[in-house]
């Protein structure tokens, strides 16, 4: 079965700071790969997703992430975190052949200090 | 643009007894989703749907019962809840499964707690 796998559940971060989080799968087949956001009793936003081409994405509010398939990875930077960056991220992974259904991480929780 | 609506947004049960959780999307999406989450766990699928007249089970869907009699409506049944259900509950929508197509729409989260 699919499993992802976020390698940091807690990190605290100053404002300024560089961000990397990382996000590994099981799969050996094609996948395609989210990373969702989810601020403070908020649902769930998509920050960008990654189905085929270049395997570096850039997605909302200057994250991006690269897909090394070498590697099962998929994950998350951002070269300077701000406040309003605090919130949980979830990886996600998904496989043509499972009906669109997202496998999650377990989250990490980002708190970045003023 | 309503998305995807999710009602109630939260609720108190008492063990035994039973609720159906509400999930509508305008999208016109073939697949929608129920997902809990859970501290340190992620989200999890519990039940998910291909289209109407079409369900199947996923990694978590003991206590619940799903039916999706319209493209637009996938309502969640806790036949007799217990405190592990417990839990923040997510509905998602995405379009029919194919490259490029998964991406997918989520709720506000209905916030459940069984005592």
């Amino acid at each position: 079965a699919q499993s992802v796998s976020q390698h940091n559940h807690h990190v605290i971060l100053s404002e300024a700071a560089s961000l990397e989080l990382g996000c590994n799968y099981s799969y050996g087949g094609t996948v395609n790969l989210f990373w969702y956001v989810q601020y403070p009793g908020q649902h769930l936003q998509l920050l960008l997703k990654y189905f085929s081409g270049d395997p570096l994405v850039k997605g909302i509010k200057g994250f991006e992430a690269e897909f090394i398939k070498s590697k099962f990875s998929f994950n998350l930077r951002k070269p300077s975190v701000q406040w309003s960056d605090t919130a949980e991220y979830f990886c996600a992974v998904s496989t043509d052949n499972q009906g669109g259904k997202l496998i999650f991480g377990q989250g990490t929780e980002l708190s970045v200090k003023p | 643009n309503a998305g995807v609506t999710q009602t109630p947004k939260f609720q108190v049960l008492k063990t035994g007894q039973s609720m159906t959780l509400q999930c509508a999307q305008d999208m016109n999406h073939e697949y929608m989703s129920w997902y809990r989450q859970d501290p340190g766990m992620g989200l999890r699928l519990i039940h998910y749907s291909v289209g109407a007249g079409i369900t199947d089970q996923g990694e978590v869907p003991n206590g619940y019962n799903v039916s999706r009699s319209t493209t637009e409506d996938f309502p969640l049944r806790l036949l007799s809840a217990a405190p592990s259900q417990t839990s923040v509950y997510f509905c998602a929508s995405s379009r029919s499964p194919g490259r490029g197509n998964t991406e997918a729409f989520f709720g506000q989260g209905t916030r459940l707690t069984v005592v």
